[in-house]
């Protein structure tokens, strides 16, 4: 069964410091990867996805993500924090090999402070 | 254009009252998906309808949660004899395709359930 650890349950960064929001995922085959945010009282919004090819992807609002399969990992980054990126920001991941749904990590709040 | 809406956004109901909660997906999409989010956690896969069947009810709690999708576009899920333990956000998605086609989930704001 696939599964997503995301080790950081609350982050503090500065505005204008970077950022790397931590995931580790556990499938057998390839997996489908992806990083959704969440701002309160809204709906999950998609940052990026991983489906194949360049193991490097962007996103919306200035995030990227790397698919490592060594380490089973696909950690975003952002360079430049801005104070409206303060959400909570889950890891979910697909199964590449059959079935459709996405299993999500518990899920990463991010503080910004001015 | 128009996203996933889900009615209504919030819901109160008592212990042991039948709840129906719709989605809509957006316009032209065959998959559409259930979750659950409990407090402080991510969301929980409940159920995947592919057109008007449910091609992956492995999510479902137990026999008082049930979905149709009897048109292939608006999906009502129903849960019968609520407990306080089904207070929750639940939230639809839907997609061009399945996911194993690389067809990514949009997600609807969600409604949040609360059982007294």
């Amino acid at each position: 069964a696939q599964s997503v650890t995301q080790p950081d349950i609350h982050i503090t960064v500065s505005e204008g410091a970077s950022l790397e929001l931590r995931c580790n995922y556990s499938y057998g085959a390839t997996p489908y990867l992806f990083w959704y945010v969440q701002s309160p009282g809204q709906g999950l919004q998609l940052l990026l996805k991983y489906f194949s090819g360049d193991t490097l992807v962007q996103g919306i609002k200035g995030f990227e993500a790397e698919f490592k399969r060594s380490q089973s990992s696909f950690n975003l980054r952002k360079p430049s924090v801005h104070w409206s990126d303060a959400a909570e920001y889950f890891c979910a991941v697909g199964a590449g090999g059959g079935g459709n749904k996405l299993t999500f990590g518990t899920g990463t709040q991010l503080k910004v402070e001015l | 254009g128009a996203g996933v809406s889900q009615t209504p956004s919030n819901k109160v109901t008592e212990k042991g009252k039948y709840v129906e909660l719709r989605c809509d997906p957006i316009s032209g999409h065959t998959a559409l998906y259930w979750y659950r989010q409990s407090l402080g956690q991510g969301p929980e896969f409940l159920i995947y309808f592919q057109g008007t069947g449910a091609a992956d009810d492995s999510g479902l709690p137990n026999d008082r949660f049930f979905a149709v999708r009897p048109e292939g576009s608006v999906s009502t899920l129903k849960i019968q004899r609520t407990e306080r333990g089904d207070s929750a956000v639940y939230l639809c998605a839907s997609s061009k395709g399945p996911l194993n086609s690389y067809n990514e989930q949009f997600f609807g704001p969600g409604t949040r359930l609360t059982v007294l």
